[in-house]
């Protein structure tokens, strides 16, 4: 079974610039999930979908950050414009459904540097 | 979500040793999982324990659920390089209709050959 993929593994940007990230989850897990892991930390939730629909959303930074998840499958984390404290692993993950943690599968992550 | 608090932040040990950690909280949790993350990975889940008192092995690891339902215990006997990484309790957040994993901040294990 192939795992969570996610890309780019790597960005830098400058602060102000916008960046995206991009995951596609396991097949035919409906909740997806975006995380937030600055160094010394452990992940924190931004966003929860199930399905194409968000469930949470209770810790994005709404004025900077926007995610969407066309046709449940893939989705995007947007930020725009990026600021140095930005600067964290984002972390995607996947499980068969709400609530479910067996099965709840991270990808590798895409490191964010803002300089 | 509730907030979990892990000790020690970091530890560094010889080949061979034993390693404990714990995780506290001030709520009552039904279900406590261990989870460990690898350099340049994401964090994969080791344990999962769903009973206060109990006690789960997988392998070298061994987890506990405190009697108090706020605690657990991770252990590691006999440590090897490849034990290296962070270990996070979590737990499955339930509130509205979430169901999302809360992470502790870790324990950063080195393990010096």
């Amino acid at each position: 079974e192939a795992g969570v993929a996610q890309s780019p593994r790597y960005k830098i940007i400058e602060k102000r610039q916008s960046v995206a990230f991009w995951c596609n989850p396991i097949s035919g897990h409906a909740t997806l999930y975006w995380y937030q892991q600055i160094l010394g930390q452990g992940p924190k939730l931004l966003i929860q979908f199930q399905n194409n629909g968000v469930v949470d959303d209770s810790q994005l930074p709404k004025d900077r950050f926007s995610a969407e998840r066309l046709k449940g499958v893939d989705s995007t984390l947007k930020i725009q414009p990026a600021k140095l404290e930005d600067s964290a692993v984002y972390l995607c993950a996947s499980s068969p459904r709400t609530g479910a943690y067996n099965g709840y599968t991270f990808g590798s992550g895409t490191r964010l540097t803002v300089v | 979500g509730q907030q979990l608090n892990q000790s020690p932040q970091s530890m560094f040990i010889q080949e061979g040793e034993d390693v404990s950690m714990n995780c506290t909280s001030s709520s009552i949790f039904n279900t406590w999982l261990w989870y460990k993350q690898e350099p340049g990975e994401g964090p994969v889940l080791l344990i999962a324990l769903y009973k206060a008192g109990e006690l789960t092995s997988n392998g070298r690891l061994t987890a506990q659920f405190g009697i108090t339902r706020k605690d657990s215990f991770l252990n590691i006997s006999a440590s090897i390089p490849s034990d290296v990484g962070i270990y996070f309790c979590a737990y499955m957040n339930y509130g509205g209709s979430q169901g999302n994993l809360i992470f502790g901040k870790g324990t950063k294990l080195s393990v010096k050959p």
